[in-house]
């Protein structure tokens, strides 16, 4: 069975610092990844995506992710952060077998600092 | 605009008593989901359905129903048999394989 790992529960980054978030999965095929951000109380909101091709895939926000099938990572990373970046954020992983049934890390969670 | 939506967004349930989730989505999105979101664990699902009047369990189900009984509407009843109710609940769609999934702000179920 497929399953993510975020190894960082929390992470605490200086306003105007880069942040960069891992993401393993374990998966015997190239799996759908995605980053979704989530703010308190709201729902999650879809940051990329990654299917297949370029392996860097940019996405809202100024946030971009890595595709390393080598190393089973898809690794999230903003040059500079702000403020409205403190938040959840979950990586996910979707398989091809069944109707997009997706399975989550545990989230790590974002401070962010004056 | 075309999205998902909720309600009510907070919710309290007495003991013995069921309570329903209101999910409806105006996306024309074929699969609608329902998760559970605990502190810490991550998003965890309850039941999908990829069809009108077809759904099935996910990961957690016992202790939940659901119905879809229009494309639109994907309503989750949180029973009596659940014995931790308690916890942020997420409804999302999609619109075929390989698609994201789109999620509601969610609703926030309490015992009182």
């Amino acid at each position: 069975a497929q399953s993510v790992t975020q190894p960082d529960i929390h992470i605490t980054v200086s306003e105007g610092a880069s942040l960069e978030l891992r993401c393993n999965y374990s998966y015997g095929a190239t799996p759908y990844l995605f980053w979704y951000v989530q703010s308190p109380g709201q729902g999650l909101q879809l940051l990329l995506k990654y299917f297949s091709g370029d392996t860097l895939v940019q996405g809202i926000k100024g946030f971009e992710a890595e595709f390393k099938r080598s190393q089973s990572s898809f690794n999230l990373r903003k040059p500079s952060v702000h403020w409205s970046d403190a938040a959840e954020y979950f990586c996910a992983v979707d398989t091809t077998d069944s109707w997009g049934k997706l399975q989550f890390g545990a989230g790590t969670q974002v401070v962010v600092t004056p | 605009d075309g999205g998902i939506t909720q309600s009510p967004k907070y919710l309290f349930r007495k003991e013995g008593q069921n309570v329903t989730l209101s999910c409806e989505q105006n996306l024309n999105h074929d699969a609608m989901y329902w998760y559970r979101q605990d502190p810490g664990q991550g998003l965890r699902l309850i039941y999908y359905s990829q069809i009108v009047n077809d759904f099935q369990k996910g990961d957690i189900a016992e202790g939940y129903s659901v119905s879809r009984e229009k494309k639109e509407s994907f309503p989750l009843t949180v029973t009596s048999a659940q014995k931790n109710p308690t916890a942020f609940y997420l409804c999302a769609s999609k619109t075929g394989l390989n698609q994201p999934q789109h999620f509601g702000d969610g609703t926030r179920l309490s015992i009182l």
